[in-house]
């Protein structure tokens, strides 16, 4: 089973509102990542919070970590239909090396 | 800055036959990683290669094998194909730290190979 697990699965938005994805993971971790895919294309790193950290901020992105739940939450604000895409949440288990577990996605679709 | 580059982009075989995907990472990137995306299992680690060793692997068969040249690109073979091999393989590459420093890196993935086996 996929250490992450996102929610919801798919949303769909007015450009300029806000748009706010969940996931869930289960063992300890060192960061957690999220990515985001356009079409089939490759994944495109979007913000990378630490273990001790809480709350982030990049641009319209705020991600927050909430190690005791085993959660973290996505918030793009004021969307873009250029925002339309896959959103994955990928974790690093404090294993050596590169080896991130991603979650299963959110499809966010922001409608002009 | 040239980005992670994949060949070919897209691929068609047929069961039983086998095949080999490349990945060129970013200059000066050290550690290559590949996953295998597909509608039912999302995205799923294969293994890491750092300095032509591999770090780690996810739980595929043997049939999936990859080695990693000096010069840091890697290559990735699927033997024996089966149906369910058909998906998009993505290689994402990282500047991976010296031994000591932390593991908080982030992954520059290639547009994947699409790999459809009939």
């Amino acid at each position: 089973s996929q250490q992450g697990e996102e929610d919801p699965q798919a949303l769909s938005i007015q450009e300029g509102e806000n748009a706010t994805m969940n996931c869930s993971y289960k063992t300890s971790i060192n960061n957690l990542q999220w990515y985001r895919q356009n079409s089939g294309r490759g994944l495109v790193h979007l913000i990378l919070i630490r273990s001790n950290e809480r709350e982030k901020h990049s641009g319209r992105l705020r991600v927050t970590l909430d190690t005791s739940k085993k959660s973290s939450s996505l918030l793009i604000t004021a969307s873009r239909a250029a925002d339309t895409a896959s959103y994955f949440c990928a974790t690093d288990i404090k294993a050596a090396g590169n080896k991130l577990t991603f979650g299963g996605g959110t499809r966010v679709l922001v409608k002009p | 800055k040239a980005g992670v580059t994949q060949t070919p982009r897209y691929l068609i075989k047929t069961r039983g036959q086998q095949v080999t995907l490349s990945c060129s990472p970013i200059s000066g990137h050290r550690s290559v990683s590949w996953y295998q995306q597909t509608p039912g299992q999302g995205l799923q680690f294969l293994f890491e290669y750092f300095s032509e060793t591999q770090r780690n692997k996810g739980n595929f068969p043997g049939r999936f094998s990859g080695r990693q040249f000096s010069n840091s690109r890697s290559e990735m073979n699927v033997s024996t194909l089966e149906l369910g091999d058909s998906a998009l393989y993505l290689c994402a590459s990282s500047l991976a730290p010296l031994p000591g420093q932390g593991f908080d890196e982030k992954l520059f993935f290639g547009s994947g190979t699409q790999l459809s086996v009939l």
